[in-house]
């Protein structure tokens, strides 16, 4: 089976500019999740989808970050406007079943530098 | 939020001796564990994992351990190669939530 895939895999984009980052899961699997890790710090969840619903956005760090799954399958992660303290690493993961109950498999993330 | 860390960012340890990677946690309410190993370059990648009501579960040359006393999680890697020099992470999520934690990682390098 296919795994997590995400596009692109390196964005170097300069502060103000906006990106979208996108992820299609493996196939099957309701439960969509973005986490990110900024540079030395831990991964960090960002939200999860189940189908095309937000279940937990609690993650988000402001509003500049907008996630969307349409049709439930695969998802964008929009930043607008860029800042600085964005760059890091964005993972997509998705799962068959939620907390904890089936692992998450991750796709190989997107690497965000703003400049 | 509650945390989860491990104890030693990088380990270090000779082709065919066995590792063992610790994780302190501090959730009491933590009811699922999971270790992953990323490469450079890529997406963690499920190791196993385990819920908190075992204390000991075996995969294929690796072995998790749970303490729910003194909130302590390890992954033990046997006969270690090359192959498995990466970074590790253990996480948890609790009953409740459905984001995991992650700890900060811990780099395995294997010397021949």
């Amino acid at each position: 089976e296919a795994g997590v895939t995400q596009f692109p895999s390196h964005s170097v984009i300069e502060k103000g500019q906006t990106v979208t980052l996108r992820c299609d899961p493996i196939s099957g699997h309701d439960n969509l999740y973005w986490y990110r890790r900024v540079m030395g710090k831990e991964i960090k969840f960002l939200l999860h989808f189940v189908k095309e619903s937000k279940q937990d956005e609690s993650g988000m760090p402001n509003n500049r970050f907008l996630a969307e799954r349409t049709g439930g399958t695969y998802s964008t992660l929009k930043v607008q406007p860029a800042e600085l303290e964005d760059s890091g690493v964005y993972f997509c993961a998705s799962s068959q079943q939620d907390r904890g109950i089936s692992p998450l498999h991750f796709g190989n993330g997107t690497r965000l530098t703003v400049t | 939020g509650e945390s989860v860390g491990l104890h030693l960012p990088t380990l270090s340890v000779q082709e065919g001796d066995n590792s063992i990677i610790n994780c302190a946690y501090s959730n009491s309410a933590s009811d699922y564990f999971i270790w992953y190993k990323q490469e450079s370059g890529k997406g963690p990648q499920f190791i196993i994992d385990i819920r908190s009501n075992m204390d000991k579960r075996q995969g294929q040359r690796v072995t998790v351990l749970l303490n729910k006393t003194v909130k302590h999680l390890s992954l033990q890697i046997a006969a270690t190669q090359p192959g498995d020099s990466a970074v590790y992470f253990c996480a948890e999520n609790e009953d409740s939530g459905y984001a995991l934690n992650f700890g900060k990682g811990t780099s395995l390098l294997v010397t021949p």
